[in-house]
């Protein structure tokens, strides 16, 4: 079977650091996606990775190991504005996403 | 640029009653069209996907049914409403081109008594 496994919920400081990490066993892979989502709203692209390795925007960075099955979003001098979900998603062997169930994070002052 | 809407934006019907949720891209042409379902607290369940005008694929057998009447537009639909319809409905489109996103629109509460 397919299966995205994200933590369920993280605390953190504001302008502290997090890690939010995501595992998948998918039958193919064709990239991963982060994506973001404020409570009550859609989510929004924040990265894409398919090469293994660390990419970075800003404040925000994706990691990729495909021979680990594991993907990690890290998010630096946090915002309370940052407090969301965060999605993890793999494009499969049709090119169809895979979502896990997100990872609500909680910024504290 | 592309832009996707969607609505209504809530919705409250009855069980048993119909249901019509229209989604409708600008800026780009053919899109790769979805409809998904997120229940509070989860994940998104793909519901229906659409790679052309009329190409409809379904994810989930249920009471639901999708079609595709023109190329930007998508439309979710139900004869009967179940208790267990009740979600945020949520569109997206996406290039179908290998590493591009999907793009969401602003998705539809759906709450049924």
């Amino acid at each position: 079977g397919q299966n995205i496994d994200q933590p369920t919920e993280m605390t953190a400081t504001e302008g502290a650091i997090v890690q939010i990490n995501c595992t998948y066993q998918t039958s193919g892979f064709n990239g991963l996606f982060w994506y973001q989502q404020h409570a009550g709203e859609a989510p929004t692209f924040l990265s894409y990775n398919v090469l293994d390795g660390l990419e970075e925007k800003g404040r925000f960075s994706s990691f990729l190991s495909r021979s680990k099955g594991y993907s990690y979003l890290l998010l630096k001098e946090l915002q309370m504005k940052d407090s969301a979900s965060y999605l993890c998603a793999v494009s499969d062997s049709n090119y169809q996403l895979i979502w896990g169930a997100g990872t609500k994070l909680i910024i504290k002052p | 640029s592309q832009t996707i809407h969607q609505w209504p934006a809530t919705l409250v019907q009855p069980v048993g009653s119909p249901l019509s949720l229209e989604c409708t891209v600008e800026g780009t042409s053919n899109p790769n069209l979805y409809w998904y379902r997120q229940a509070a607290g989860r994940g998104l369940q793909l519901l229906f996907y659409s790679v052309g005008i009329g190409q409809i694929s379904s994810e989930v057998p249920q009471n639901l049914s999708a079609s595709r009447p023109q190329d930007r537009q998508f439309i979710l639909s139900s004869k009967k409403l179940l208790l267990s319809d009740s979600g945020f409905y949520l569109c997206a489109w996406s290039s179908g081109v290998e590493g591009q996103p999907q793009h969401f629109g602003d998705g539809t509460r759906l709450s049924i008594l």
